[in-house]
């Protein structure tokens, strides 16, 4: 069964200080796998389609990267406006066009 | 502008009513889907449709009934509802074998 499981469940940073979200995946044929930003009251908003090991995508202060087991979210030097709920999601070739989401790591980033 | 809209933003109900929500895109795309967010943020899939042939039905009661009238347009009427119902209803969509979904800016609904 396809899953996936993000860490941490929350984070705090203070302004300017980069770190990492993550992204642990178990599927049958990636067939992608998605970030969205949500804010409270909002739709999950896209950022990155990952398809395969080893390639990477950057918007602004975000970079994704992609391996074989996980993904990771890089976020650097953050300001509040980066303040948000980060989801992933995977698509699997036995769950085609079917989004399987993990509970996501809720950003706040402090001035 | 909007890409995905929903209708209503929000709704509240008392149990054993029944309720529509509505959603359009326009973006061309061929692929509607109703998620369902629950109280911890799961997002959950419910249904999809593609050109308004049903392809994905999940474990969902039967009291959820989804509607394609066309390519851009996917209903979800809920008969009977429940408190356990209550939730954030959103809807996405994707075009041919594109795997990327978009979604809409979520329905509220509150059932007392």
């Amino acid at each position: 069964e396809d899953q996936v499981t993000q860490s941490p469940e929350a984070l705090r940073l203070q302004e300017g200080e980069s770190s990492s979200l993550n992204c642990s995946y178990t599927v049958s044929g990636l067939r992608g796998l998605f970030w969205y930003r949500q804010d409270p009251g909002k739709g999950p908003e896209f950022l990155f389609t990952l398809y395969s090991a080893g390639e990477e995508k950057e918007k602004e202060r975000l970079k994704a990267t992609l391996t074989k087991k996980e993904s990771f979210l890089h976020i650097t030097a953050p300001k509040p406006e980066d303040s948000a709920t980060y989801l992933c999601a995977v698509v699997g070739s036995s769950n085609t066009g079917k989004l399987i989401f993990g509970q996501g790591t809720t950003l706040q980033v402090k001035p | 502008d909007t890409a995905v809209s929903q209708t209503p933003k929000y709704l509240v109900t008392q149990m054993g009513n029944d309720k529509s929500i509505k959603c359009e895109q326009n973006l061309g795309h061929d692929t509607m889907y109703w998620y369902k967010q629950d109280s911890k943020k799961f997002l959950k899939i419910m249904f999809s449709y593609n050109n308004k042939e049903l392809i994905i039905n999940e474990t969902v009661p039967n009291r959820f009934s989804p509607k394609s009238p066309d390519k851009a347009h996917l209903n979800l009427h809920i008969n009977s509802l429940e408190l356990g119902d209550s939730a954030v209803y959103f809807c996405a969509s994707r075009i041919g074998q594109q795997e990327t979904q978009y979604f809409g800016p979520g329905t509220r609904l509150l059932v007392l």
